[in-house]
């Protein structure tokens, strides 16, 4: 089992449709939770940073924490097609900037 | 050009050759990372490195030398090439007390 999952997709939304993104994890010890987007053949950018529990909100992104379920999601609202791209969740046990956890990825389409 | 940077590219090298792939920051960042990224896996970690002179194995190092003489470059070396080395590598950086990292555009190497 991997340490963290998440379904690769691809998920196929309509333009304007709400996107649920999804990761669970298996180490207890991760405090830090982050969401990156990639664009076909570019490099991971950060897009959503939380640290322990909670929600956190930025323009049509929300990021949000269970820790006690060991899971993490990521909503988009109002999605546009220049939201297609694979969304990857990553974790660390502490800020030190290092030893990052990442997902697999998730392939997401919004079709206009 | 402030940011990060990877050269080559692109890459086609044949089995048993020695290939460099270069990595370069201009932001001064301590910690720098080196991480592959290929279907069905996500990105795993090969080598980081904290500082110069100090590096580190990740999740999938062997086959794999690194350097970090200079705090801004961070090259990896493939040894002897190996078709199951084909993939898309990433180099990353970040600062000391900051969990995100800055990914470069990618070197997408192929091993015939």
């Amino acid at each position: 089992q991997k340490e963290v999952e998440q379904d690769p997709g691809p998920l196929s939304v309509p333009e304007g449709a709400i996107v649920s993104l999804n990761c669970t994890y298996s180490n207890s010890a991760f405090q830090y939770f982050m969401w990156y987007r990639q664009y076909s053949r570019k490099g991971p950018e950060l897009l959503m940073y939380t640290y322990s529990s909670g929600n956190k909100e930025d323009g049509r992104f929300t990021a949000q924490v269970d820790k006690s379920s060991k899971y993490i999601s990521l909503f988009i609202r109002d999605s546009q097609p220049s939201d297609s791209a694979t969304y990857l969740c990553a974790m660390s046990e502490d800020n030190a900037g290092n030893m990052l956890t990442f997902g697999g990825g998730t392939r997401l389409m919004v079709k206009p | 050009d402030a940011g990060i940077t990877q050269s080559p590219r692109y890459k086609i090298t044949e089995t048993g050759r020695q290939v460099t792939l270069m990595c370069h920051q201009t932001w001064s960042h301590s910690y720098m990372f080196w991480y592959r990224q290929d279907l069905g896996h996500g990105l795993r970690l090969i080598y980081y490195s904290a500082a110069a002179d100090i590096t580190d194995k990740g999740e999938v190092p062997d086959g794999y030398v690194v350097s970090r003489s200079k705090t801004e470059n961070f090259p990896l070396t493939l040894e002897s090439a190996t078709r199951s080395q084909t993939s898309v590598y990433f180099c990353a950086s970040s600062g000391q007390l900051n969990t995100e990292a800055f990914f470069g555009q990618g070197t997408r190497l192929t091993v015939v």
